[in-house]
């Protein structure tokens, strides 16, 4: 059963730090990427990074690029996202999501099919 | 990074059908049709419920159906039902390997 976990959730005072885990099970970890999505408050879902599939590279949305980093640790099939410099506006529910398809096929491109149950983000002094 | 364009709000009575649209750039939805739906319930994790433009992934009901013209997505529910009361999302690759998404578009089922 493919299955993805996050942890790490938790309030934190602004220009602090935060990493989020994103365990997962179920399926071949290296051939697929993982993305990292949020939703703050009243408002919708917002693409935050993507961690390549074997670890091929990490890219980011404008909003978080040079403030987060995404790592990918193969011995425990785990997905981290370290947050730093956070701001109020970082407050989010954070959900980790498997792309659709693994690395040999488009589907990798079209999106995300499975989904953790996403962990809390809450910056704030 | 700009969002993609989905109205705010849909409605309709049950059996009835509704349609959200999704509104990008040539850079996004309009050139590599890397388009994908989903459905958020609150306090859930959202799903996936139509990927390259029309395609459901198994168990998503054929009331959903997906088309694409140009810069615009667009996603129709037949046969409204209950359940079917969600926030809804379009989502596409950008092509510099990063995804965007859309405002989101509220649909209730009158």
């Amino acid at each position: 059963q493919v299955q993805l976990v996050e942890s790490g959730g938790g309030v934190v005072q602004p220009g602090r730090s935060l990493r989020l885990s994103c365990a997962v099970s179920g399926f071949t970890f290296s051939n697929y990427g993982i993305h990292w999505v949020r939703q703050a408050p009243g408002k919708g879902l917002e693409w935050v990074a993507i961690t390549w599939f074997n670890g091929g590279g990490e890219y980011y949305a404008d909003a978080v690029e040079g403030r987060f980093s995404v790592s990918r640790d193969t011995s425990k099939s785990t997905v981290n996202l370290q947050m730093n410099s956070l701001r109020v506006e970082d407050t989010a529910v954070y959900y980790c999501a498997r792309t659709y398809g693994d690395y040999r096929s488009a589907a990798y491109y079209y999106g995300m099919d499975v989904w953790g149950q996403g962990t809390t983000v809450t910056v704030s002094s | 990074q700009s969002a993609l364009t989905q109205p705010r709000s849909v409605s309709g009575s049950p059996g009835q059908s509704v349609t959200i649209s999704c509104i990008g750039t040539s850079s996004d939805v309009g050139n590599h049709k890397y388009v994908s739906w989903y459905q958020k319930h609150p306090g859930k994790a959202p799903k996936l419920i139509m990927y390259d433009v029309g395609k459901r992934p198994s168990g998503v009901p054929d009331r959903f159906s997906g088309s694409e013209s140009g810069n615009t997505a667009s996603l129709t529910i037949s046969g409204l039902q209950a359940e079917d009361e969600a926030d809804y999302y379009c989502c596409s690759h950008t092509g510099s390997y990063t995804w965007v998404f859309g405002g989101g578009t509220k649909v209730t089922v009158l």
